[in-house]
């Protein structure tokens, strides 16, 4: 039973695509994130979501747009892709809003060419 | 900015030795979390450790956190090679709404050789 799940697991596009990651948690939890971990490992929060409430923004380009259909559910939209966001997306999901223990999915490889 | 470095970025170790990462934060913090990162997949929790105590213990793990000096370290005692992978820290810095984000370090890679 997989707990958080991503797909794509690999992305591979080209520049100025619009393309989705979808993410969904079967742990029953309130909280979502999207987190971009670059090349150097470095892994910076974008995105929180609290049941389906926008809670964290922080400072991405309005070409990332995220979507909660439910709070089981957040997907990333990225819009007119460039070099730069090439990187691995990681979603991840709490019980507690305020900064408890967060399950990580598998994370899905972009690549944009 | 980045709250936390963990140090060293790299340490390689002879399985059965004991690995020890450091992490140092800038601001205060509710709690404190370690996660390991192996190769080519998703972070998984480890051990969290509350901003009012100073040391906890999960089988081979012991994590110590001192929030007059602002660090924390992550102990593993007797290391295999499966402990192999990325060891990073995480804050929670509190915010005037209470925590609401971790705040990731860069990582330690720790290699564990047969």
């Amino acid at each position: 039973d997989t707990a958080v799940s991503q797909t794509p697991k690999y992305l591979v596009t080209q520049m100025g695509n619009d393309k989705s990651i979808k993410c969904e948690q079967n742990l029953g939890h309130d909280t979502m994130y999207w987190y971009k971990q670059d090349s150097k490992k470095f892994l910076k929060i974008m995105f929180s979501y609290n049941n389906k409430e926008l809670i964290i923004n922080e400072t991405v380009p309005n070409r990332f747009s995220p979507k909660s259909p439910d709070k089981a559910h957040l997907n990333l939209h990225i819009n007119s892709l460039e070099l730069g966001d090439s990187a691995v997306y990681f979603c991840a999901s709490s019980q507690v809003p305020k900064v408890g223990t967060q399950y990580f999915g598998p994370g899905t490889r972009l690549t944009v060419l | 900015s980045q709250q936390g470095e963990e140090d060293p970025q790299a340490l390689s170790i002879q399985e059965g030795e004991n690995a020890t990462m450091n992490c140092s934060y800038k601001t205060s913090i509710n709690n404190l979390q370690w996660y390991r990162q192996n190769s080519g997949r998703g972070l998984v929790h480890l051990i969290l450790i509350r901003s009012n105590e100073r040391e906890k213990h999960s089988g081979r793990l012991r994590v110590t956190l001192d929030t007059s000096k602002k660090s924390s370290s992550l102990l593993i005692t007797a290391s295999r090679a499966a402990d192999t992978a990325s060891y990073f820290c995480a804050t929670a810095p509190i915010t005037q709404g209470g925590s609401e984000k971790l705040v990731f370090g860069k990582g330690t890679k720790l290699t564990v050789n047969p």
